[in-house]
């Protein structure tokens, strides 16, 4: 089956650690993004990735990290810097992220808990 | 910068009812605009994709339509379902950024 996957579903992190979030394609698409989502405020952009060794920050970049070593694997690591951090983190990924056709798929998501 | 409203933010309907849902957007300069659904603690799943040539995209109950002038987009459900019951997000596409998001309609379907 064709889709993107992401684990865990569910993560719990002490305070002071960093977490590292997988999503992985078999879509063979190139552009692959990372969201957060809370109650009431929508989705918003964290990075996204328009190629393999390229990435950008999106709105709200600050105590996260990612990777895009391998097209079909785009991780983001949850640091102690983020104060926050407990929500649920969506990935997707798009063919291109260019101004054509660009329609964008989503995984199942990661919920994170900060206990 | 775009910024994307969907109104209402809630919406109860009882079964069978046609209903419309909507979306506006501040930056009429889009490439595309895409329908989403989202059921609690899901991801979401793409419903629709209109891109700005188009007026219209049609996919069994569901039609969606774009007035790229207006900044305006609906999404019109046939004949609801409790099972229609989700979140529904429109996203629009345009320069070089990411998507950008609504926060969405959550849709209720009352048997």
């Amino acid at each position: 089956d064709g889709g993107i996957t992401q684990s865990p579903k569910y993560l719990f992190r002490k305070e002071g650690q960093n977490v590292t979030l997988s999503c992985e394609q078999n879509l063979n698409h190139d552009a692959m993004y990372w969201y957060r989502q809370d109650p009431g405020q929508g989705l918003r952009l964290i990075y996204y990735s328009q190629i393999v060794n390229d990435f950008q920050k999106g709105d709200i970049a600050e105590g996260y990290s990612v990777s895009r070593e391998k097209k079909e694997s785009f991780p983001l690591t949850v640091t102690s810097a983020q104060k926050n951090p407990t929500a649920f983190y969506l990935c997707a990924s798009s063919i291109e992220a260019g101004r054509s056709y660009n329609e964008q798929f989503f995984g199942p998501g990661t919920r994170l808990t900060v206990l | 910068k775009q910024e994307v409203t969907q109104i209402p933010a809630a919406l109860s309907v009882p079964e069978g009812e046609n209903l419309v849902l909507n979306c506006s957007f501040t930056d009429s300069a889009i490439y595309n605009l895409q329908w989403f659904r989202q059921d609690p603690g899901k991801g979401l799943t793409s419903l629709l994709l209109i891109q700005s040539s188009q007026r219209e995209q049609t996919s069994g109950r569901l039609n969606a339509s774009l007035d790229k002038s207006s900044g305006r987009s609906t999404l019109y459900i046939a004949a609801s379902q409790p099972g229609d019951s989700a979140t529904y997000l429109c996203a629009v596409k345009s320069g070089n950024t990411p998507l950008v998001f609504g926060k969405g309609t959550r849709l209720s379907v009352i048997a």
